[in-house]
């Protein structure tokens, strides 16, 4: 079956610090992969995706590129800020497995002034 | 915006009771989801519907039911809470598509069952 593996957190940074959260994964078919973040008291909202390999998403000044050589989606920020603190979620969708989401465990990043 | 919306923020219930927790959607999406939220394990996919009365068990369904009886409103029903259901409980959107549709999610409910 499909899984997403990604670092155990808490991730805790100073700001203007680089952030990288790592994020592998396994899938039956070709998947399309996210990250999602979650802000404290809400939802999950999309951050950025990426839909077949070597494509890159890109969003609020993270990136993460597929690669499926690695079958990786590591994702970074060059200089993280205060609001920036989250749960990062990676996730994978499968045709395979009916295009439903396989999320990882998620990642608490902190980051202090 | 996509709009979703759950009926609680928090709940706090006894063990036995009957629990329903409820979800709206304003964007006329096909396919909605219900997950569970625990610190180590992400979101586990509870139940889905990709149409009105239509529903599909997750990777978690025991211990829960749904009920979709219009297309934006999803349903989860625990029918006789128990401690172990004390989770983070999320309500999802999207389009029906080829595997890239981006989900929507609601606020959450934070559920305790003593």
């Amino acid at each position: 079956g499909n899984s997403v593996t990604q670092m155990e957190g808490p991730v805790t940074l100073s700001e203007e610090a680089f952030l990288t959260i790592n994020c592998t994964y396994t899938a039956t078919g070709y998947p399309s992969l996210f990250w999602y973040v979650q802000y404290p008291g809400e939802g999950l909202q999309l951050l950025l995706k990426a839909t077949k390999a070597d494509d890159k998403g890109s969003n609020k000044g993270f990136e993460a590129t597929y690669r499926k050589e690695t079958t990786s989606f590591h994702l970074e920020k060059g200089s993280v800020q205060v609001s920036d603190s989250a749960v990062y979620f990676c996730a994978l969708s499968d045709e395979a497995a009916g295009n439903k989401l396989t999320f990882g465990g998620g990642t608490r990043v902190l980051v202090k002034p | 915006d996509v709009k979703v919306t759950q009926s609680s923020r928090y709940l706090v219930k006894r063990t036995g009771e009957k629990v329903f927790l409820e979800c709206v959607q304003d964007m006329d999406h096909e396919n909605m989801f219900w997950y569970r939220q625990d610190p180590g394990l992400g979101l586990r996919l509870i139940y889905f519907s990709y149409d009105v009365k239509m529903k599909e068990k997750g990777d978690i369904p025991e211990g829960y039911s749904v009920s979709r009886e219009k297309k934006e409103r999803f349903s989860l029903i625990l029918e006789s809470a128990s401690t172990n259901q004390t989770s983070m409980y999320l309500c999802a959107t999207d389009r029906s598509g080829i595997g890239d549709e981006t989900q929507y999610f609601g606020p959450g409910t934070r559920l305790l069952v003593l």
